[in-house]
C-alpha cells in the first residue's frame, strides 16, 4: 500500500518570498504523483501530475515540483509567493492498477504575510 | 461540460436520519470515488467504482452505501446518520483508460455535512 507524509500542516511565508512545501512518499510499485490545491470553501485543482515522464514537472500559477526517487520526495515549490497562493495544499499518490485510487497527505496550510 | 455534479452542498441531519449525496459526472468517466475530508486527515477513501455496476470499499467505508447503475451517477447513501460522519464529502472522476497515470482526477465542490 502506498501512502504519503506531508511535513508542516501550517507553513508561512512573505510575500515574494520562497514557497517550499514538502512531500514524502511510500510506495512498493512506481508511483504516480500529485499536488492539488484547496481554496477555502472550494473542491481540489489539480496544480501538477508526476507521471514518469520527467522529474521535474512544472504547474500551474508558477508551481513545480521535482521526484526524487532516492529520497522519496516529491516537494512543491514556487519561487516567489503571491496573496492569492495563499490556501491548503495536498500531495497525493497513485499506482498504476485498476483502483486508481488517490492516497492524500493531511495537508498544508500556506498562509503569504504582506 | 459541467465536470463533476454534487448535491445538494450543504445538509444539517439528526442522528439516526438517512439521506443520499448525489453525484453526477458528464465526461463519462468510468471511475467515480467518494472521498471525505476532515480536518488534518486529508482526505480519505469511502467507496469507489471503475464502471457500472462494479463498487468497492475504500479506506473508510462503514456506514456508507454504494451504488452504480449507470456511468454518470454515483450516489453515496448514509442510512443511520452519526455525529462520526461530519465531514466534507467530495465525490472524484477519472477514467480508467491510459496508463502511466496520464488519468485526470475531476473533483467535485463538496457536500458540506453536520450530523446533530
Amino acid at each position: 500500500a502506498q501512502s504519503v507524509t506531508q511535513l508542516g500542516s501550517h507553513v508561512s511565508v512573505s510575500e515574494g518570498a520562497l514557497v517550499l512545501l514538502r512531500c514524502n512518499y511510500s510506495s512498493s510499485v512506481p508511483p504516480y504523483l500529485f499536488w492539488y490545491v484547496q481554496y477555502p470553501n472550494q473542491g481540489l485543482q489539480l496544480l501538477l501530475k508526476y507521471t514518469s515522464a520527467a522529474t521535474l514537472v512544472k504547474g500551474i500559477n508558477g508551481f513545480e515540483a521535482e521526484f526524487k526517487k532516492s529520497e522519496t520526495s516529491f516537494h512543491l515549490t514556487k519561487p516567489s509567493a503571491h496573496m492569492s497562493d495563499a490556501a491548503e495544499y495536498f500531495c497525493a499518490v497513485s499506482v498504476d492498477t485498476g483502483r486508481r485510487a488517490l492516497t492524500f497527505g493531511s495537508g498544508t496550510r500556506l498562509q503569504v504575510q504582506p | 461540460n459541467a465536470g463533476v455534479t454534487q448535491t445538494p452542498k450543504f445538509q444539517v441531519l439528526k442522528t439516526g436520519q438517512s439521506m443520499t449525496l448525489q453525484c453526477a459526472q458528464d465526461m463519462n468517466h468510468e471511475y467515480m470515488s467518494w472521498y471525505r475530508q476532515d480536518p488534518g486527515m486529508g482526505l480519505r477513501l469511502i467507496h469507489y467504482s471503475v464502471g457500472a455496476g462494479i463498487t468497492d470499499q475504500g479506506e473508510v467505508p462503514n456506514g456508507y452505501n454504494v451504488s452504480r447503475s449507470t456511468t454518470e451517477d454515483f450516489p453515496l447513501r448514509l442510512l443511520s446518520a452519526a455525529p462520526s460522519q461530519t465531514s466534507v464529502y467530495f465525490c472524484a472522476s477519472t477514467q480508467t483508460s491510459g496508463t502511466g497515470g496520464n488519468y485526470g482526477y475531476t473533483f467535485g465542490s463538496g457536500t458540506r455535512l453536520t450530523v446533530v
